[in-house]
Formats: C-alpha cells, sequence, structure tokens
C-alpha cells in the first residue's frame, strides 16, 4: 500500500531534550516536505527536499533540522525543543512535475508537547 | 508573495444540500489543491487541478484560471463529509501555500 509513515504518533517532551520524529514514503517520490499546523495558523512548511541531499528552508525553519540522506526517508530534528514547538506536524511527499499524478500524500500526523 | 484565501471558514450544513467552498489565490499559482482534513487529523488530498473541473464521486472541483478561483463542491452532503477543507496552491514545482481551511458540519 503506497503511503507515508511517521513516528512517534504522539510525544510528549521536555524543553532542550533533542528528538527526531521520522518519516518515510513507500512510493520512491522525489519530493518530500514538513508541516506544522495550528490553531488559527493552519499549515505551515517547515524545511522541504527536492530529493536526496537536496533540502531547503520552507517558512518556518527555526529551531529545527533536517536530512535526506536516501530518497525514502525524511527526518525532522530538534535539537533543543521548546514550548512553542508545541504543534501537529505532517511529513508529506509527492512525484516531481511530470509524472502523470502530482498528487501529495500525507503521513498520519506527530502530536507533540514540549513541556 | 502567493496567497491563497478561502471562504467560508466555517460551514454547518443539513444532510442532502449542495455545498460549496471557495478558494481565491493570488497571481503566480499555476496549480490548486484540494484537501479534506478529517477530525481525526488525518489528511487526504482530493484533487489537483490546473483547469476545468474534476470530478470524484460527489465531490467537484472547478477552477477558473482567468479569475484565479477555485471551488469545491459536494453534493448529496452527508454527516461523514464532516471535515475540514483545504485548498493549497502551488507555482511550478514550488512549496505549497496553504489557505486557513473550512471547517464543514453536515447535520443529520
Amino acid at each position: 500500500e503506497a503511503q507515508v509513515t511517521q513516528n512517534p504518533r504522539y510525544l510528549i517532551t521536555v524543553t532542550g531534550k533533542k528528538l527526531t520524529v521520522t518519516c518515510s514514503q513507500n512510493m520512491n517520490h522525489e519530493y518530500m516536505s514538513w508541516y506544522r499546523q495550528d490553531p488559527g495558523l493552519g499549515l505551515r512548511q517547515i524545511y522541504y527536499s527536492m530529493n536526496v541531499e537536496v533540502t531547503d528552508k520552507g517558512d518556518v525553519p527555526e529551531g529545527y533540522k533536517v536530512s535526506r540522506k536516501e530518497k525514502r526517508n525524511f527526518p525532522l530534528i530538534l535539537e533543543s525543543p521548546s514550548p512553542n514547538q508545541t504543534s501537529l506536524y505532517f511529513c508529506a511527499s509527492r512525484p516531481n512535475p511530470g509524472t502523470s499524478t502530482y498528487e501529495q500524500f500525507f503521513g498520519p500526523g506527530t502530536r507533540l508537547t514540549v513541556l | 508573495k502567493n496567497e491563497v484565501e478561502q471562504s467560508p471558514q466555517n460551514l454547518t450544513a443539513q444532510e442532502g444540500e449542495f455545498i460549496t467552498i471557495n478558494c481565491s489565490y493570488s497571481v503566480g499559482i499555476s496549480a490548486l489543491h484540494w484537501l479534506q482534513q478529517h477530525p481525526g487529523g488525518g489528511i487526504v488530498s482530493l484533487f489537483m487541478l490546473s483547469s476545468g473541473k474534476k470530478k470524484h464521486g460527489r465531490l467537484i472541483a472547478t477552477i477558473n484560471i482567468q479569475e484565479k478561483h477555485s471551488s469545491l463542491h459536494i453534493t448529496a452532503s452527508h454527516p461523514r463529509d464532516s471535515a475540514v477543507y483545504i485548498c493549497a496552491g502551488r507555482s511550478g514545482n514550488t512549496p505549497l501555500v496553504f489557505g486557513k481551511g473550512t471547517r464543514l458540519s453536515v447535520i443529520a
């Protein structure tokens, strides 16, 4: 089944404790991205990657890191989480333009609480 | 900067009603995505369109390039259609720009 998986789905942590949210897709998509969703603000992009070893900042990259060492994986790293990073996080992937379908696939979401 | 505006923010309908959600976007956006976010939080892609009209079951999406406007219609609405509907614009291969979403509640 074509899907994007994220882990963990729920996480409660404390300020300053490094954490990684994993994201994996099995559709051989080149493009992957991370979003956060906050009430009243909608979805905002954190980082995106056009392909392996190619990453770029989105609208709200401060406090986050990403890496793209393999095509299928795109982990989101919070080196020193703070309470303002409490949010619902989504990973997504899509093929590059020119393919027959350009649908964006979303992971199930990770609800993060930073105390 | 590319922008996407949705209306209405909230919508309550009786079961069976025809529903329309609107999305206006700025110059530069070449394609529109319609997404559905379930009450549990999961997001599903409904449509991606750059011209004309697409239909899937009771859902219809249209786009007017000249007016920079897209609509999502739901025919014969049902309580299971209750969700947040989000439009998102894209220019080429740039990141998506999201609207704030429309919260739809369909009452039996």
